[in-house]
């Protein structure tokens, strides 16, 4: 499967504590996006990248969210000290670098906080 | 004011219908537009790029009112499968961030 992988796919933690998702893009895509989606409402923008270079981050994103794609391959959103409104379908896309074109997305990584 | 802003519906329409959504940005400098689909419990999907002239790919037709800064969506002849939801996705001059709307729910009825 040549497709954009996330994991976990699911993640139930307590409050408070730190979570960690991974994607791998497509390996030839150059850009990758996390977005968040909860019920009812469309993917959240969160950050992108490209390569290894973070371009742009939402400024709705709380300082507890950090992201990483160290060798502009695969990349880590990580959620410190979470909270119950963390609770969401954190979602990743990569793109080629050409033009303006289409976003690949995962599955998704399901994050339930108790 | 949200930057893309969708009617959330849902829409339900009979087999066979013609549905039409629309979807307005508010940053005039947005550059590029599409339609995304997304299942229930998917991802998203692209179902179509909306160019400036207004384009078709079979029973879906996409326009673009750049002066008054909305796009719309024309699905004919409705089947049971194109029940989803259609997010509007807008890219900003400058920038290769692309903003969602909240989506629009459609429902085909047998």
């Amino acid at each position: 499967d040549t497709g954009v992988s996330q994991n976990p796919r699911h993640k139930i933690t307590k409050r408070g504590q730190n979570v960690t998702f991974r994607c791998d893009p497509i390996s030839e895509h150059n850009r990758l996006y996390w977005y968040r989606q909860t019920l009812g409402q469309g993917p959240e923008f969160l950050t992108y990248f490209q390569n290894e270079a973070q371009l742009e981050k939402s400024r709705l994103l709380s300082d507890r969210f950090s992201a990483e794609r160290p060798k502009g391959s695969f990349s880590t959103l990580e959620i410190q000290r979470t909270e119950q409104g963390d609770s969401a379908m954190y979602l990743c896309a990569s793109s080629p670098l050409r033009g303006f074109g289409e976003l690949f997305f995962g599955e998704g990584s399901r994050l339930t906080v108790l | 004011r949200k930057e893309v802003e969708q009617d959330p519906g849902p829409f339900n329409v009979p087999e066979g219908a013609t549905v039409a959504f629309n979807c307005t940005y508010s940053n005039s400098a947005s550059q590029s537009f599409f339609w995304y689909r997304q299942d229930c419990r998917k991802e998203p999907k692209l179902l179509m790029s909306v160019y400036s002239s207004g384009n078709e790919d079979g029973r879906f037709t996409a326009q673009l009112n750049r002066a008054s800064q909305y796009i719309s969506l024309l699905i004919r002849d409705s089947k049971l499968s194109d029940s989803a939801t259609y997010l509007c996705v807008v890219l900003t001059s400058g920038t290769y961030k692309y903003i969602f709307g909240t989506g629009t729910r459609l429902k085909v009825l047998a």
